[in-house]
């Protein structure tokens, strides 16, 4: 079964440290999103690509936070400089196309620990 | 803006039917869906239903809609332990945008 691979699994680091995130989607899905889930809430929405192209990122804190997917792909994720607040679990999901009845496919995450 | 609640907890014996509710404030919502989300994993989808149903059944899942209420609850028939997890209620808002997810509930399983 086609999986969202993501890596790495696991991260800590120091805050003010540069840190990123990697996202393989399952393999001819347009859609890519990044979310961010703080311990004991819903995920959120930080960023949402079609293709290559930033289709919303009005929830991304862009002072500290980017996103990029060059050639429609894979995706990287990168905060600099990491804070405290940053602590969460980063999660990728894929999807064919934007609003469909597929639902979305998730990848395991990464649980980014800021010290 | 979008919002969806849910009950943080809900604890039931072992063989017996659970019943985790949502609420959702977007009526413009084309799908509701059910994620399942296990210690340190990522969110499995259960099942969805679209806007124009009230009912879904799926094995020992059962999805209800009310859209005048905007009320979505996935029951859960038979529970077993493996069914011990976080269920996450979400909706699309109707357009193209990402999912808005609800904080999550608990499911306990007594034995």
């Amino acid at each position: 079964e086609a999986e969202v691979a993501q890596s790495p699994r696991y991260k800590i680091t120091e805050k003010s440290q540069a840190v990123a995130f990697w996202c393989d989607p399952i393999s001819g899905h347009a859609t890519l999103y990044w979310y961010r889930q703080i311990l004991g809430q819903g995920p959120e929405l930080l960023v949402q690509f079609q293709d290559e192209s930033v289709v919303d990122d009005s929830q991304l804190p862009k002072d500290r936070f980017s996103a990029e997917r060059l050639k429609g792909v894979d995706s990287t994720l990168k905060i600099q400089p990491a804070e405290l607040g940053d602590s969460a679990m980063y999660l990728c999901a894929s999807s064919l196309a934007a609003s469909t009845n597929y639902g979305y496919t998730f990848g395991s995450g990464t649980r980014l620990t800021v010290v | 803006g979008e919002d969806v609640e849910q009950s943080l907890f809900l604890s039931v014996r072992e063989g017996d039917s659970s019943v985790i509710n949502c609420t959702y404030t977007d009526s413009s919502s084309t799908y509701l869906y059910w994620y399942k989300q296990e210690p340190g994993a990522g969110l499995q989808l259960l099942t969805y239903i679209f806007s124009n149903m009230d009912m879904k059944q799926d094995q020992r899942l059962t999805v209800l809609l009310n859209k005048k209420d905007k009320h979505l609850s996935l029951r859960i028939a038979d529970t077993q332990t493996g069914d011990s997890a976080i269920y996450f209620c979400a909706e699309n808002g109707g357009g193209a945008d990402g999912l808005t997810f609800g904080k999550g509930t608990h499911l306990i399983i007594q034995p």
